[in-house]
This record gives structure tokens, C-alpha cells and sequence, in this order.
């Protein structure tokens, strides 16, 4: 079974606030990922990580940022939350492999912008 | 580029129902290819993967083989519970590991 978390779970916050979302791992993984999900349910890569102080932008553009100076540690940040940032965050995590790897997902986090 | 497509949705079945939820895929290269399964309010959790040709992959019931001549990855069970009721994701993954999802299939199976 995985271990991966996310806080929190469920966030209902004003425009213009800033907000950071958490996603910590225990299995020691190097590739870290966040996906934003809409609400027709399609998955969208917005960051990853391949290792400690790696961050690539995504597929899909998003204000968020991200850092990585812990290898379990992945944490999301807005600076300043907007009601388009409405969405659920799912963050990921795999081993350093290749096409063979399995990612393993939090439960997410709901985020309401007013 | 890479690509994945699956049936639209909702698939709606009666208990002990046949399943089959339809995934094609356009890639080069070799992928894995991958079934992940949503329960509502949840994240995505891992149904099975296939990493090479005519590999089937197998867990709780659901089926999948890898068909390299037809670009496809079906995913299958013989008899669906109520409790299969999720939103079910067909995936490849690239050489960096990145992984390229559908767009999601809704089951609901009714009692």
C-alpha cells in the first residue's frame, strides 16, 4: 500500500489569499508529481520533480509553484488564489525508473476559491 | 505525440453484469500501460498494469491485456458488484516515466 499524503483535504478559501497545499511521501521515491483534476474528471500534469532542487513545469500551464528541498516533501504553492484555481489537487509519487514505473497517488485536495 | 483514448461515459450495468470498458492508445516507443481506479472523494489508486505485449494484467476480478496490433488495452470483469462503481482511467507511461491518462469512464452498477 502506498504512503502518500495530502493536506488538506478540503480547503474553501478567499480570492487574493495564499495558499500552500502539502504532499508528503514515505517510500523514498524521487519522481514526484501534481496533477490538477477537472471537474469532468480529466487529469492534467501541471509539475513534477525527478529529485531534490528538480521542478519541471507540466503539460498544462498553471500559476501554482512548487520546490523540493526534501525528497518527501512536495508542497504546491499559490500565491495568490483566484476563483479558476477551483479544482481538486492530486500529487504523485514513483521511482527514478522509466517507462516500467508505477505512480502512486494521494487522496487529494479539494480546493473552493470564493 | 502520445495519446489516450477511452469509451465515453456514464457505463451503467446491473449487478453481476459483463463489463468492458473500451482504451485505445497511440504512442512510439514501448509504454506500460496502465487501468487506475477513482472512488468518489478519493485519490487514484492502481487496478493493474501491463508492461510488454500480450501481457494481461489481472487484480480484484478486472482484466486487461496488452494488444500491440490493435493499440488497445480493454479492461474487463466477469461480474460487477455495486461496489465497482468508480471512475476508471486508462494510462501509458513514457520513457521519463510521465504518464498519459484518458479521460475517465464512469461506472455505476445498480443492485
Amino acid at each position: 500500500e502506498a504512503d502518500i499524503y495530502q493536506t488538506p483535504r478540503y480547503l474553501v478559501i478567499g480570492t487574493g489569499k495564499k495558499i500552500t497545499l502539502e504532499c508528503s511521501q514515505t517510500m523514498g521515491h524521487d519522481k514526484m508529481y501534481w496533477y490538477q483534476q477537472d471537474p469532468g474528471m480529466e487529469l492534467h500534469l501541471i509539475h513534477y520533480s525527478y529529485g531534490v532542487n528538480s521542478t519541471e513545469k507540466g503539460d498544462l500551464s498553471s500559476e501554482s509553484t512548487v520546490s523540493r528541498i526534501r525528497t518527501e516533501h512536495f508542497p504546491l504553492t499559490l500565491e495568490s488564489a483566484r476563483p479558476s484555481h477551483t479544482s481538486q489537487y492530486l500529487c504523485a509519487s514513483g521511482l527514478a525508473g522509466g517507462v516500467t514505473d508505477t505512480q502512486y497517488f494521494g487522496p487529494g485536495t479539494r480546493l473552493t476559491v470564493l | 505525440g502520445n495519446s489516450v483514448t477511452q469509451m465515453e461515459g456514464p457505463v451503467t450495468l446491473s449487478e453481476e453484469a459483463f463489463l468492458t470498458i473500451n482504451c485505445t492508445y497511440t504512442a512510439t516507443g514501448y509504454p506500460s500501460l496502465f487501468w487506475y481506479v477513482q472512488y468518489p472523494g478519493e485519490g487514484l489508486q492502481l487496478l493493474l498494469k501491463a508492461t510488454k505485449a500480450d501481457d494481461k494484467g489481472s487484480n480484484k476480478g478486472f482484466e486487461a491485456t496488452y494488444r500491440k496490433e490493435t493499440t488497445s488495452f480493454h479492461l474487463e470483469k466477469g461480474s460487477v458488484q455495486v461496489s465497482d462503481s468508480a471512475v476508471y482511467f486508462c494510462a501509458l507511461s513514457e520513457y521519463t516515466g510521465k504518464l498519459i491518462f484518458g479521460q475517465g469512464t464512469t461506472l455505476q452498477v445498480k443492485p
